[in-house]
């Protein structure tokens, strides 16, 4: 498997516009987790589904932040309108909640720098 | 709500053996895990305790206390390479098949 992937792997943007990114899970996995770091506030979970339902998105700073995931191999994390406080990079992970040690595996993120 | 607290920076020489405390708060608790992330990259599971005790792979070993809501992340013979940031994570019953992560541990490996 090739592992959890994101796109864009970089993306610039101007204040107002609205920015999307993607993730693919891995196959087989149940859960997928969108977090958000930055070095004032660290890891932060924005929100997570579980068979493709949102379960908790009490992360989500803002109505301006939308996720979904249409099917089980596909998620989407919508920005609209982008502010530069948003500048972030911004990890999609998945995993299997039935597995005891409940790992958790990391796409290699989208670093957003908004303008 | 949860909270973890850990040290934001420790440094430490080849070879030599380090300890990164981790206590948290959490309700519910299911289990400790601990994520190593190198500059630029993404975090990676190294270890997860969910009963008391120490569990331990290859390098690097990971301890519980469940009734002291407290943990640790033992690293043995340091390298070079193991310099990164290291964070502990809970699960528990808020927040459910999520993990909440600590701020983050820097860790420094010098010659």
């Amino acid at each position: 498997d090739a592992g959890v992937i994101q796109s864009p792997r970089h993306e610039v943007t101007e204040m107002g516009q609205e920015v999307t990114l993607r993730c693919k899970p891995i196959s087989g996995h149940n859960s997928l987790f969108w977090y958000r770091q930055t070095m004032m506030r660290g890891l932060e979970l924005l929100i997570y589904f579980n068979n493709n339902v949102p379960i908790d998105d009490s992360g989500m700073p803002e109505d301006r932040f939308s996720a979904k995931m249409p099917n089980a191999s596909f998620s989407t994390l919508k920005i609209q309108p982008s502010e530069p406080r948003d500048s972030a990079v911004y990890f999609c992970a998945s995993g299997d909640p039935l597995v005891l040690r409940n790992e958790q595996f990391f796409g290699p993120g989208t670093r957003l720098t908004v303008l | 709500g949860q909270s973890l607290e850990q040290p934001s920076e420790v440094t430490a020489v080849e070879g030599a053996i380090v300890q990164i405390n981790c206590t948290y708060q959490t309700s519910g608790f299911y289990g400790l895990s601990w994520y190593q992330q190198h500059d630029g990259g993404a975090p990676t599971f190294l270890s997860y305790n969910g009963l008391d005790g120490l569990e331990e792979t290859g390098r690097f070993s990971s301890f519980l206390s469940r009734s002291d809501s407290y943990g640790y992340l033992l690293l043995q013979e340091l390298q070079m390479k193991d310099s990164a940031s290291y964070f502990c994570a809970v699960r528990d019953r808020q927040a459910g098949t999520a993990l909440i992560f600590g701020k983050g541990t820097t860790l420094s490996v010098s010659s």
